[in-house]
């Protein structure tokens, strides 16, 4: 079935900087990519997603970037504040090995946004 | 609309006893999956659903029964809890695939 590796699992940066996650997948067929942002104690909420016809979606401080030829793709977000801090998930689904269409996560990055 | 509603929000368990997880959604959507959620390992798909009256499994399925008897609902059954069980557990539903999910508040499972 279709696999999603996600890096870094944890990453810490100043309040004001940027921060990138980056994730790849396995299944060249998945057309579909979501980015959740789960805070402590909470549950997964979307904060973004792509589709594979568009290479860059963006939304205030948030974009996401798609390689299909590479199969990755990432999250950025800008002026980062402390409210950002959370766990991400990025998602594939769509492909051909992908149960149902279903989606599968990556393991997750710890962003930490230090004031 | 509520969203997607789950019972109970949190659930101690002996080994060997059984229990029904509940899920409801008010949003017409199809498709309707649990996961379960362990520390650093993200979240694995258990059981799945892409409408009323077909189920399949996931990547993590032993030990679970799902039924979808209704659009709305969606219950995760334990057969007879082991303390690998031990997780949170989330239901989902989308509109259908390559939608954005709409994620359960959780349920927290301890079994003793």
């Amino acid at each position: 079935g279709e696999n999603v590796e996600q890096h870094p699992s944890t990453l810490s940066v100043q309040e004001g900087d940027s921060a990138v996650i980056k994730c790849t997948y396995s299944d060249s067929a998945s057309n579909y990519f979501p980015w959740y942002k789960q805070e402590l104690g909470k549950r997964p909420q979307l904060i973004i997603d792509i589709r594979s016809n568009v290479g860059e979606k963006k939304d205030q401080r948030i974009a996401v970037t798609l390689n299909k030829t590479a199969k990755h793709f990432s999250l950025h977000i800008t002026e980062t504040q402390p409210e950002d801090s959370a766990v991400y998930f990025c998602a594939a689904s769509g492909g051909q090995n992908n149960a149902g269409n279903m989606l599968t996560f990556g393991g997750g990055t710890r962003l930490m946004v230090k004031p | 609309n509520a969203g997607v509603t789950q019972t109970p929000k949190f659930q101690v368990l002996k080994t060997g006893q059984s229990m029904t997880l509940q899920c409801a959604q008010d949003m017409n959507h199809e498709y309707m999956s649990w996961y379960r959620q362990d520390p650093g390992m993200g979240l694995r798909l258990i059981h799945y659903s892409v409408g009323a009256g077909i189920t399949d499994q996931g990547e993590v399925p032993n030990g679970y029964n799902v039924s979808r008897s209704t659009t709305e609902d969606f219950p995760l059954r334990l057969l007879s809890a082991a303390p690998s069980q031990t997780s949170v557990y989330f239901c989902a539903s989308a509109l259908s695939s390559n939608y954005g999910y709409t994620f359960g508040s959780g349920t927290r499972l301890t079994v003793v």
